[in-house]
């Protein structure tokens, strides 16, 4: 039973189509997050929420917005696709947000944006 | 601006050898290092941490060292299998950021038989 979960793993779309990858976690974690990892293979952070409430919002355009229904899920919404999104999306939860708390991550989800 | 730097993209040991990977930070304001491995077409998985207060942690196969006052830090796999062959990536985290992890750009490991 994966304990992080995100789906689809790929996806291939058009500039300018909106989009949302869903995430769900098992481990009964009270924070997820949202990372991207680009071309260049860099992995940052995009977002942190915890118990469902907003705690690391980096600087990332506002055509992406997470939506967190319950702790288990939060999912990611891309507006107006363009070309620079084309990445892999991670998402991660942890028991609770700071330092010693093991973040765990799913397999990924691989957008290309033609 | 690359706070975390993994500077070498590939390294190759023989199995049964050590295999060193290091990793250099520029934030001084970070306290806590992890070590992530990744296979492809996964999501890393978490391998070693290590708190600023020790300069050495150890689980099983895995070391991490930490110099802080070169702002270093490495792993060193002993003996290394052919199942450690993957990319392992050093983040860096500040007590109080919320496990905001900064990455770096990973090290891929082959170990040959």
């Amino acid at each position: 039973d994966t304990a992080v979960s995100q789906t689809p793993k790929y996806l291939v779309t058009q500039m300018g189509n909106d989009k949302s990858i869903k995430c769900e976690q098992n481990l009964g974690h009270d924070t997820m997050y949202w990372y991207k990892q680009d071309s260049k293979k860099f992995l940052k952070i995009m977002f942190s929420y915890n118990n469902k409430e907003l705690i690391i919002n980096e600087t990332v355009p506002n055509r992406f917005s997470p939506k967190s229904p319950d702790k288990a899920h939060l999912n990611l919404h891309i507006n107006s696709l363009e070309l620079g999104d084309s990445a892999v999306y991670f998402c991660a939860s942890s028991q609770k947000p700071g330092v010693g708390n093991t973040i765990y991550f799913g397999e990924g989800s691989w957008l290309t944006v033609v | 601006d690359q706070q975390v730097k993994q500077n070498s993209p590939s390294l190759s040991v023989q199995e049964g050898r050590i295999s060193i990977l290091n990793c250099d930070y520029t934030n001084s304001m970070f306290d806590y290092f992890l070590w992530y491995k990744k296979y492809p077409a996964e999501g890393p998985t978490f391998l070693i941490s290590i708190s600023s207060i020790k300069d050495k942690n150890e689980d099983g196969r895995f070391t991490v060292f930490l110099n802080k006052s070169a702002k270093h830090l490495s792993l060193h796999i002993v003996p290394s299998q052919p199942g450690d062959s993957a990319v392992y990536f050093c983040a860096a985290t500040e007590t109080g950021t919320a496990s905001k992890l900064t990455f770096g750009t990973g090290t891929r490991l082959q170990v040959t038989l």
